[in-house]
């Protein structure tokens, strides 16, 4: 599985955005970028995934470099429930057997 | 509301004791997955199953069982041969044959502890 590489941490305050990077230099063309994000003492919940092109939804945004080596999920106003451990995962066209999980983002959120 | 089910919340096992932990999903999908967390750490997939009565190890399946008899359910017995027990358990599920990698469902958790 290719690797993801993410900061250990990011502070933020609320209602201002966030941008939480992920490298992924490895990435091959049939992967596609998925980001869960995990609360404390809850199971991991999706929050959105893509390809090649930018992607919204009605949780995030995701920026996707041109390359593919690199995206970053977008909150646009950050609020004291968006403080979790943020996760990037490479999944490969097809298959999703097994979500390889590193150590993620911890995000705080400032009131 | 469809979802994932997991119980208990909280587990103790004393030494030399099987423990069962249940997952039970609604949703209809035919995927579903263990995984282990130590604290600080992500996930790593103990067992996973894509239909019923057929089941695949994962990264770390010593010390573990499973079973699928039925496509909602699919139980984890933590063995006394599992020296180090101690974590949080996630189940999951997810629907298989779509194109984009489909996103796996989680439920809350089962936290196991030795006495």
């Amino acid at each position: 599985d290719a690797k993801t590489t993410q900061p250990n941490s990011m502070e933020s305050n609320e209602e201002e955005p966030v941008h939480l990077p992920c490298n992924h230099s490895t990435i091959s063309g049939t992967d596609y970028i998925h980001w869960y994000r995990q609360l404390p003492s809850q199971g991991p919940e999706y929050v959105i995934h893509g390809l090649t092109s930018n992607v919204n939804n009605r949780m995030a945004s995701l920026a996707i470099a041109e390359d593919r080596k690199s995206s970053t999920l977008i909150l646009h106003r950050a609020t004291l429930r968006d403080a979790a451990v943020y996760y990037c995962i490479l999944i490969t066209q097809g298959g999703s057997e097994k979500l390889v999980f590193g150590k993620g983002t911890k995000l705080t959120v400032n009131p | 509301d469809g979802g994932i089910t997991q119980s208990p919340k909280y587990l103790f096992r004393k030494e030399g004791q099987n423990v069962t932990l249940s997952c039970e999903q609604n949703l209809n999908h035919d995927a579903m997955y263990w995984y282990r967390q130590d604290p600080g750490q992500g996930l790593r997939l103990i067992y996973y199953s894509q239909i019923v009565n057929d089941f695949q190890k994962g990264d770390i399946a010593e010390g573990y069982s499973v079973s699928r008899e039925k496509k909602e359910s699919f139980p984890l017995t933590v063995t006394s041969a599992q020296k180090n027990p101690t974590a949080f358990y996630l189940c999951a599920s997810s629907i298989l044959g779509q194109p984009t990698g489909q996103p796996q469902h989680f439920g809350d958790g089962t936290r196991l502890s030795i006495l």
